[in-house]
């Protein structure tokens, strides 16, 4: 059983472009969550989607970041108009479908390195 | 802002020492507390999830304990091997609707060295 996967594992854009990341999650999997880790700092929360429904979109900036994980194919976390500081590792995580009273474990991608030049 | 902390930063043991380091977090509206094992460029790796006070789990030669009213738990490893060499993070989840919603701290990085 294949794990989590997340292509491409390294990106490289000019400022202003766009950046497309994607994730495949784990067979049987239909919940996805998208996490960021800037230089010197932990993971931090963005996202949180199942097929076809944003769930939570707290920790995303409200601007140049929108994400999706459409019925069929990976989940796409895009930005938009690419700037310097959005260079971090990019995380994706997936996990069952939650069920009330019962925690199900997030399994993670490894990771998507994005530099903006 | 929930506020997770790791300690130390970073170790270097020998092989066949034993060590143990911290993750500290709010001791309210606790639901859950995860321990990932993370090799560079490879995708961290679920080790516990630890849901009640006092909760001690065991794999192999690693162990860990949570103490949920003073907010914090430890990770033991037991004989270091140089493949034990990774970085250790702890996630916690925060109770009242939003516990996916994973907060890391940064994480211990731990050095074996042969």
């Amino acid at each position: 059983n294949a794990g989590v996967m997340q292509n491409p594992r390294h990106l490289v854009r000019r400022r202003g472009q766009e950046a497309r990341l994607r994730c495949s999650p784990m067979k049987g999997h239909s919940h996805v969550y998208w996490y960021r880790q800037l230089p010197e700092e932990g993971l931090k929360f963005m996202v949180y989607l199942q097929k076809e429904n944003i769930i939570d979109e707290s920790g995303m900036p409200k601007e140049r970041f929108s994400a999706e994980f459409p019925k069929e194919g990976p989940s796409i976390l895009r930005i938009q108009q690419v700037v310097r500081g959005d260079s971090a590792a990019y995380f994706c995580a997936s996990s069952l479908a939650p069920m009330a009273g019962l925690l199900y474990e997030q399994y993670f991608g490894p990771g998507t390195r994005l530099t903006v030049t | 802002i929930l506020n997770v902390e790791q300690s130390p930063q970073s170790l270097h043991v020998q092989e066949g020492d034993s060590t143990n380091f911290t993750c500290s977090f709010p001791s309210s509206n606790f639901y859950a507390l995860h321990w990932y094992r993370w090799e560079t460029a490879k995708s961290p790796e679920a080790l516990f999830v630890m849901t009640l006070n006092g909760d001690e789990k065991k794999k192999g030669r690693i162990s860990a304990t949570l103490n949920t009213k003073e907010g914090y738990s430890y990770l033991y490893i037991k004989g270091s091997q140089p493949e034990d060499s990774a970085t250790y993070l702890c996630a916690f989840g925060n109770s009242g609707g939003s516990n996916y919603k994973l907060t890391f701290g940064k994480g211990t990085l731990l050095t074996v060295n042969p």
